[in-house]
């Protein structure tokens, strides 16, 4: 089965900081995903990951993937309040049953 | 922008009731999926549907559940008899053919919000 883990679960973080949420899973994944998610919303795609060494930024997030060791990054540069959301990676073995983490939730104080 | 639908956006039922939750995915996508999510907890995949077939389901969808596009646009989950554990967002998904978008992006709608009483 694949499992997912995400950490922190929790982060706060000052506005113009950095910093990095994990994503590790289990099993051989064809596709990693990211999503964001403000509270009562819908899962906004942010990216989507295929292969070894893909990386992908759009403004202040980077996401990355290292499929060999089962790990995906997502990097905030520099954070702003707007940040604040839950992030959710989530993996895929086949088909698109997507396996989610239990979701980083980020506040981002001034 | 093109966008999922879901209709009723908070249904509140009585345990043992019949829900049917409705999704019209964005046009042009012929890939559907139903997650669900309980609060506070993470999303989790209920069942996928291609060419008028389930393709996938979860261990969560059981014999209670169904699904069914019963015309050109809509998407439904049913829930024939709720139990208290099935209150939770009810999320549906599309997605394009996959030589149309190799990426595999799933667009989700805003969600149902289903409380059994």
């Amino acid at each position: 089965e694949l499992k997912v883990e995400q950490n922190p679960l929790f982060l706060s973080m000052q506005e113009g900081k950095n910093y990095t949420i994990y994503c590790n899973y289990s099993t051989t994944s064809d596709r990693l995903y990211w999503y964001r998610q403000d509270p009562g919303k819908s899962l906004e795609s942010l990216f989507v990951l295929l292969s070894n060494g893909a990386v992908k930024q759009e403004g202040r997030l980077m996401a990355s993937l290292d499929t060999k060791a089962r790990l995906s990054t997502l990097h905030i540069t520099a954070a702003v309040h707007d940040l604040s959301a839950t992030y959710f990676c989530a993996a895929a073995n086949s088909g698109y049953a997507l396996n989610f983490g239990k979701g980083t939730s980020l506040l981002v104080t001034p | 922008e093109p966008e999922v639908t879901q209709t009723p956006s908070h249904q509140v039922t009585q345990m043992g009731q019949e829900v049917i939750l409705r999704c019209v995915p964005i046009s042009n996508h012929l890939y559907f999926y139903w997650y669900r999510q309980i609060l506070g907890q993470k999303v989790e995949f209920l069942v996928s549907f291609y060419n008028n077939e389930i393709s996938e389901k979860s261990e969560i969808f059981d014999d209670q559940f169904s699904v069914e596009r019963p015309d050109g646009s809509n998407f439904t989950l049913k829930i024939r008899s709720t139990k208290l554990e099935d209150s939770a967002m009810y999320f549906c998904a599309s997605r394009k053919p996959g030589l149309a978008d190799p990426q595999g992006e799933l667009f989700f709608g805003e969600g149902s919000r289903l409380t059994v009483l």
